[in-house]
């Protein structure tokens, strides 16, 4: 299964509302990612865990908050978003965090009104 | 720093050869990653190179000089459904770093 899912596929969200993000991956695969992309640009990497444990926080401000519960899931959890906040929000993951080789989910659409 | 350049946009007809160069400035060096995105869709790996020299997959091959810091993709017979964003990618002892992408439009 080389397969990286993710839920939900569109999310609408106010600024006062909390959602969270979803990921999963069965392929053993001991780094996971969270990257953003905005339209007609290359994804922004957000986070990185390895081997479960947050290496790399791209100062993201904290109204976005990673976790990861277990070495195949991965949770995006998002509180008091703002309007440039909406883009595609993409999970990967890899055999270890330095791979060239990385596996995109489909990503997850949000839109903040 | 890092930084990496390729054509921000390519344009070829159906059936022919295109080229997609890019070149990159990096503090340590691994190797250097193609990934195709299309519309609404998520990026998939398309080649990787570690060593100077052409890689060939199918219609795609990857190039790369390390001495020039430059590396290219090379997509033949080209189908409409290559219609897509390339980026590249370099490795580094970090996660990827991803150029700016490439967006290919195949016209007939």
């Amino acid at each position: 299964d080389t397969e990286v899912t993710q839920t939900p596929k569109h999310l609408v969200m106010g600024m006062t509302n909390k959602k969270s993000l979803k990921c999963e991956q069965h392929m053993g695969h001991r780094a996971m990612y969270w990257y953003k992309q905005k339209a007609k640009k290359p994804p922004e990497l957000m986070f990185v865990y390895s081997y479960e444990k947050l290496s790399i926080n791209e100062s993201v401000p904290s109204r976005f908050s990673p976790e990861c519960p277990n070495s195949s899931l991965l949770n995006l959890h998002l509180h008091a978003l703002q309007p440039e906040d909406s883009a595609l929000y993409l999970c990967a993951s890899s055999e270890g965090q330095g791979s060239y080789e990385q596996y995109f989910g489909p990503g997850t659409r949000l839109t903040v009104t | 720093g890092q930084s990496l350049e390729q054509p921000s946009e390519v344009t070829a007809v159906e059936g022919a050869i295109v080229q997609i160069n890019c070149t990159y400035q990096t503090s340590g060096f691994y190797g250097l990653s193609w990934y195709q995105q299309h519309d609404g869709g998520a990026p998939t790996f398309l080649s990787y190179n570690a060593l100077d020299g052409l890689e060939e997959t199918g219609r795609f091959s990857s190039f790369l000089s390390r001495s020039d810091s430059y590396g290219y993709l090379l997509l033949q017979e080209l189908q409409m459904k290559d219609s897509a964003s390339y980026f590249c990618a370099v490795s580094l002892n970090t996660p990827l770093v991803f150029g700016k992408g490439t967006r290919l439009s195949v016209i007939a």
